[in-house]
C-alpha cells in the first residue's frame, strides 16, 4: 500500500500570499488530520476531516482552512500568509479517526519570507 | 481536555546505554496513550500504544513503555541503544471515545554518541 503523500514538499512564499497544501491519505482511509510542527510548540492539531465533514478543529485563527473530498484527498489552505506561519505541515490518515494508529506523510515545509 | 509534557527537551546518551524519556499527562477521562518517532525529514511513526490490559507496552525497535495511571505517566525506555536511535520522540494523548484528536506532547530530542 502507498503511504501518505504530500505535496509539494517544500513551498517558499511571501507574506501576504495564500497556499494550498494536499495531502493524499493511504487507500481506505476516511480520516485526515492536520498538523502544524515548529521548533518551539511542537506539533499543534489544526483540523480533522472524516468523510468529507470536519470533525475536530484546533486553536487556529481562520485563515486556516482545509476540505475533504470524497476520494479523502485532503487540501488545507492558509490565505494571507504571516512570516509565524512558517512550519512543517504534517498530514495523517487514520481509517476510523483519531486514536486510532496515524499514518503520516512527510510533510511540507513552508517558509515564508 | 487532555494535555502532554515531555520533561526532557534533549537527552544525550551514549551507545548502547539504558535510556528513559519521560512522559506524564492529564486529564480527567480514561486515556489512550501512544509514542511516535520522527527520524530527519520525515512523518512520525508510531512506535507503541496503550489501550488498555497490561500495562507495561512493547513496541518496535525494542522499546517498551509503562502506564502508571497513579502518577499519570508513560514513560518509554530501552535497555541498549543504537546510533540509529537518533530521532525525536513524541508522547501522545487522546480520550477513549475515539472522536477527539492526538495531542502531542512538545518532543524529546534524543541524541545516541559513539
Amino acid at each position: 500500500k502507498a503511504g501518505v503523500t504530500q505535496t509539494p514538499r517544500y513551498l517558499i512564499k511571501t507574506r501576504g500570499q495564500q497556499v494550498t497544501l494536499s495531502c493524499s491519505p493511504i487507500s481506505g482511509h476516511r480520516s485526515v488530520s492536520w498538523y502544524q510542527q515548529t521548533p518551539g510548540q511542537g506539533l499543534q492539531f489544526l483540523f480533522e476531516y472524516f468523510s468529507e465533514t470536519q470533525r475536530n478543529k484546533g486553536n487556529f485563527p481562520g485563515r486556516f482552512s482545509g476540505r475533504q473530498f470524497s476520494n479523502s484527498r485532503s487540501e488545507m489552505n492558509v490565505s494571507t500568509l504571516e512570516l509565524g506561519d512558517s512550519a512543517l505541515y504534517l498530514c495523517a490518515s487514520s481509517s476510523t479517526g483519531p486514536g486510532e494508529k496515524l499514518f503520516f506523510g512527510s510533510g511540507t515545509q513552508l517558509s515564508v519570507l | 481536555a487532555q494535555s502532554v509534557t515531555q520533561l526532557d527537551s534533549q537527552v544525550p546518551v551514549f551507545e548502547e546505554a539504558p535510556v528513559e524519556l519521560r512522559c506524564n499527562y492529564s486529564s480527567s477521562v480514561s486515556v489512550y496513550l501512544f509514542w511516535y518517532v520522527q527520524y530527519p525529514n520525515q512523518g512520525l511513526q508510531l512506535l507503541l500504544k496503550y489501550l488498555s490490559g497490561s500495562t507495561l507496552v512493547k513496541g518496535i525497535n525494542g522499546f517498551e513503555a509503562e502506564f502508571n495511571k497513579s502518577q499519570t505517566s508513560f514513560h518509554l525506555r530501552k535497555p541498549s541503544v543504537h546510533i540509529s536511535d537518533t530521532a525525536e520522540y513524541f508522547c501522545a494523548v487522546s480520550d477513549t471515545s475515539g472522536n477527539t484528536p492526538l495531542v502531542f506532547g512538545k518532543g524529546t530530542r534524543l541524541s545516541v554518541i559513539a
